[in-house]
């Protein structure tokens, strides 16, 4: 079965500084896709990023990119210059090829709580 | 452009009620999925519709859970009876047909509380 680990329950960064949060996956598919949201404490879910298996570079999204790792089947978000608005959960998810055919549903890991200090 | 509407945003209802969560998902998109959030078991897909039609409802927990979609701008959960046990924040998300990335957008979540 497919699945996402987050080992980091929380992290804490100096604002301006970067940060890495985790995501590892299991899959025995060779075409998927890896995707990272964040949730603020106001609860909405908002689509950070996106890597797909076949991508030759790493997705990037302003601050934001994504530090993909094939053969070791890693996914890491970094963060670069934080900012206390970055403060928030953060969720990486793969896109799930069902047995039998149809849409690629998403699962999502744990999450990692990140806090930005002044 | 606007993004998935959800309503209410909370809803506090005693044991027993009925519960109707509605969601009005991103224009064009022909994907709409229902997930629930708790601490205890983090995001879980409900079911999920493609053109109106529902196509996997695997993860609707019991009998008390209904989802219908009877166009492509509106979608309702629906829970009778409602139990605490059912307290959780429940989200909607839609997804174009056109997409590289599948990347599905979400609302801002209902926050069901169940006394």
């Amino acid at each position: 079965a497919q699945k996402i680990t987050q080992t980091q329950p929380g992290m804490f960064v100096q604002e301006k500084e970067a940060v890495t949060l985790d995501c590892t996956y299991d899959t025995s598919d060779q075409s998927y896709g890896l995707f990272w949201y964040k949730q603020p404490s106001s609860g909405e879910m908002i689509f950070l990023i996106y890597q797909g298996s076949y991508d030759e570079q790493n997705a990037t999204e302003g601050r934001y990119s994504l530090n993909f790792q094939k053969a070791r089947k890693s996914a890491n978000l970094v963060i670069s210059a934080s900012q206390l608005g970055d403060s928030a959960m953060y969720f990486c998810a793969m896109r799930e090829v069902p047995f039998s055919g149809g849409y690629n549903k998403l699962i999502f890991g744990a999450g990692t709580r990140l806090a930005v200090h002044p | 452009d606007a993004g998935v509407i959800q309503s209410p945003r909370h809803e506090v209802t005693e044991m027993g009620q009925e519960v109707t969560l509605r969601c009005k998902p991103i224009s064009g998109h022909d994907y709409l999925f229902w997930y629930r959030q708790t601490m205890m078991r983090g995001l879980e897909l409900l079911i999920y519709f493609n053109n109106n039609v529902p196509i996997d409802d695997s993860g609707m927990p019991e009998d008390r859970f209904s989802a219908k979609m009877p166009n492509a701008s509106f979608s309702t959960l629906k829970i009778q009876p409602s139990e605490p046990r059912d307290s959780a924040v429940y989200f909607c998300a839609s997804r174009g047909a056109v997409s590289r990335t599948d990347t599905q957008y979400f609302g801002p979540g209902t926050r069901l509380t169940v006394l």
